[in-house]
């Protein structure tokens, strides 16, 4: 039961473009939500997060967008860089649980082109 | 400030054997969590450890276990290996009782592979 799911696992954009990285989520628990990057052996790394209470959150060029009714989050790049390029992984977190204990979404790789 | 550590990077077991994986979190964090990652199923949460004691645990059967201690450092384990549980083994740390909710702190993972 994918309870987080991203349903583009890839993403190609032109460097200077918006992208747009969707994610759906079922459990009607979760109340937080997070967006890592990931780049080729590395671990994944914090990028925004945003909670229930709020419907957008804005850190520079990131952008998350939460429309609860939906149970949709996304994530907007403005612009893109060609250094954005990584897989990108949504999460989503309870918080009468731990901060600890994420469910990840299947990831999506976005490629920015020069 | 160094990151999270984890050892080794890269093993390859057989069927029926077990393995322990090793997490050095960053200096100061008490809380550590397992996470597995494979192919078309992003990451899945196995279990946090918090001041030595399992605080959550995930849907991973009991083959997987875990343990912390006092300097924070963690280890866990997997006994009888499948071939299923070839993946990236990821540890994280976090403070644990303060910082940003949700915010991990991860390692380059532990590649296991299973023949």
């Amino acid at each position: 039961d994918q309870q987080v799911k991203q349903n583009s696992p890839s993403l190609s954009v032109q460097e200077g473009r918006i992208s747009i990285l969707n994610c759906d989520y079922t459990n009607s628990m979760f109340d937080y939500f997070l967006w890592y990057k990931k780049y080729p052996a590395e671990g994944p790394t914090f990028l925004i997060s945003i909670s229930s209470i709020k419907d957008k959150n804005e850190d520079g060029r990131f952008t998350v967008f939460l429309n609860k009714s939906a149970k949709h989050l996304s994530l907007h790049i403005v612009p893109s860089q060609p250094g954005d390029s990584a897989v990108y992984f949504c999460a989503a977190s309870a918080r009468e649980t731990s901060g600890s204990r994420l469910t990840f979404g299947e990831g999506t790789q976005l490629t920015v082109n020069p | 400030k160094a990151g999270v550590t984890q050892t080794p990077r890269y093993l390859i077991k057989t069927r029926g054997q077990q393995v322990t994986l090793s997490c050095s979190p960053i200096s100061g964090h008490r809380s550590v969590s397992w996470y597995q990652q494979t192919p078309g199923q992003g990451l899945q949460f196995l279990f946090e450890y918090f001041s030595e004691t399992q605080r959550n645990k995930g849907n991973f059967p009991g083959r997987f276990s875990g343990r912390q201690f006092s300097n924070s450092r963690s280890e866990m384990n997997v006994s009888t290996l499948e071939l299923g549980d070839s993946a990236l083994y990821l540890c994280a740390s976090s403070p644990g009782t303060s910082g940003r909710w949700g915010e991990l702190f991860f390692g380059e993972g532990s590649r296991l592979t299973v023949l």
